[in-house]
Order: C-alpha cells, then sequence, then structure tokens
C-alpha cells in the first residue's frame, strides 16, 4: 500500500489564485513528520514546509501552509497567491520517526499568467 | 540552510564503464546520507541509506553490487554505478541529515544526471 497518496497528478491555477495541493499518508506511527518539496525544471529538491504529528498547530512559511488534518491523515499544501515561479513539480513525503522519507508521486503545478 | 553539494551535475558515459558520483555536505556533518534515483516525470525512489563508518543500507530490488555506496568520512559519501548499461540513466540525487529544532530535516544535493549510451 503506498504511504503517500498525492491524488493530483497535474493543476493549473490562474496567476494570483491561491492553490491547495492534495496529500493524504498512511502511517501506525504515533511520531512521524511531513514534509513538501518543490522541485522546478533544473531538478534540485526545495524544502517547502514541515509538520510534526504532534504539533498542534498547522505549519505556516511565508505564502506556503499545511492544512494538518490528523484523523483524516491528510497534509495538504496551500500556496496563497501564486505565482508565475510556483510552476513546479510539488512532492508530499512523510518520515516515521528518524527513518527514511518517502515520496510521494508528486503533482505538477502550472500557474498560468 | 544547510548546503550539499554533488560532483557532477551531469555525465555522459559508455556502456560498461563505471560512474561515481560524490556527494558532500558543506557545512555540517552528517552520519546519514541517502541516495535517490529519479527517473522522468516520476517520484524520487530511495536506493539506500548510507551510514557513515557501516555497510550501506540498499532498498529492496536494489542491487547493491551494482550501486556500490562508500561514506568514509562524515561529509562525503560516493555512489559507484558499476558497469553502467543504458537502463542506469536517470537523475540520481542525495541527501544528508541534520538535526534542526525538533526534527531531522533532509538537505537536498542538486543531482547528477547521468546518460549511458
Amino acid at each position: 500500500a503506498q504511504k503517500i497518496t498525492q491524488t493530483q497528478p497535474g493543476m493549473f491555477v490562474q496567476e494570483k489564485e491561491a492553490v491547495t495541493l492534495d496529500c493524504t499518508y498512511d502511517t501506525s506511527d504515533q511520531s512521524y513528520g511531513l514534509f513538501w518539496y518543490k522541485q522546478p525544471s533544473s531538478g534540485e529538491m526545495i524544502f517547502l514546509i514541515y509538520q510534526g504529528s504532534y504539533d498542534e498547530q498547522n505549519a505556516t512559511e511565508g505564502r506556503y501552509s499545511l492544512n494538518f488534518q490528523k484523523a483524516r491523515k491528510s497534509a495538504n499544501l496551500v500556496i496563497s497567491a501564486s505565482q508565475l515561479g510556483d510552476s513546479a513539480m510539488y512532492f508530499c513525503a512523510m518520515r516515521e520517526g528518524a527513518d527514511k522519507i518517502i515520496f510521494g508521486k508528486g503533482t505538477r503545478l502550472h500557474i498560468l499568467p | 540552510g544547510a548546503v550539499v553539494s554533488q560532483h557532477p551535475s551531469w555525465v555522459i558515459c559508455k556502456s560498461g564503464t563505471s560512474v561515481k558520483i560524490e556527494c558532500r555536505s558543506l557545512d555540517f556533518q552528517a552520519t546519514t546520507m541517502f541516495w535517490y534515483r529519479q527517473f522522468p516525470k516520476q517520484s524520487l525512489m530511495l536506493m539506500a541509506t548510507s551510514n557513515e563508518g557501516s555497510k550501506a543500507t540498499y532498498e529492496q530490488g536494489v542491487e547493491k553490487d551494482k550501486f556500490l555506496i562508500n561514506h568514509a568520512s562524515l561529509t562525503l559519501s560516493t555512489l559507484t554505478v558499476t558497469s553502467a548499461h543504458p537502463e542506469d540513466s536517470s537523475f540520481y540525487i542525495c541527501s544528508a541529515d541534520e538535526l534542526a529544532g525538533s526534527y531531522n530535516e533532509q538537505f537536498f544535493g542538486p543531482g547528477t544526471r547521468l546518460t549511458v549510451l
């Protein structure tokens, strides 16, 4: 079974609109971390935001926020006021304890001018 | 944030040759490094976990004799693709662990694009 599920292979969003990228996860661990990474066409992996399983508040980093719904095992990324430079591949990932990071299949986001 | 470098950034080689890729943590010590492979339009697939001073732990389906990993120091891990074939052509990315506050954050290298002719 997949540990990380991203159901949106691709999305098209108008510039300046907010966008939500979906991510659900599967774990039986109590201690885990959830990550979002951005991968532009250059290939580099850019860390965006982190949410710990014990964090009570949703994580925010500038225009990025993570909508953490623990009971639903959901960790959606919200990008406010999207910009053309946000066009990229976005990966949701999870780490159980201090173990390896597992990635979802990704969502390709296209921002339209 | 912490910086991880990879060398080379791209390499083209003939089938049957071996290729070595270096991964360095530039401003921190990394007891654990990870090697990923990414085929076009796909996600990152973990190949192996590299621990300083010990043998690497390979994921299921990854041939340890073909993908040799050495983690000789706290700042350097190398991946050697032995007897490379065209199907080994891929984007190889390393990452390194750093303790950051209450969580372990992995920092990624810029990747190495391998093309085997």
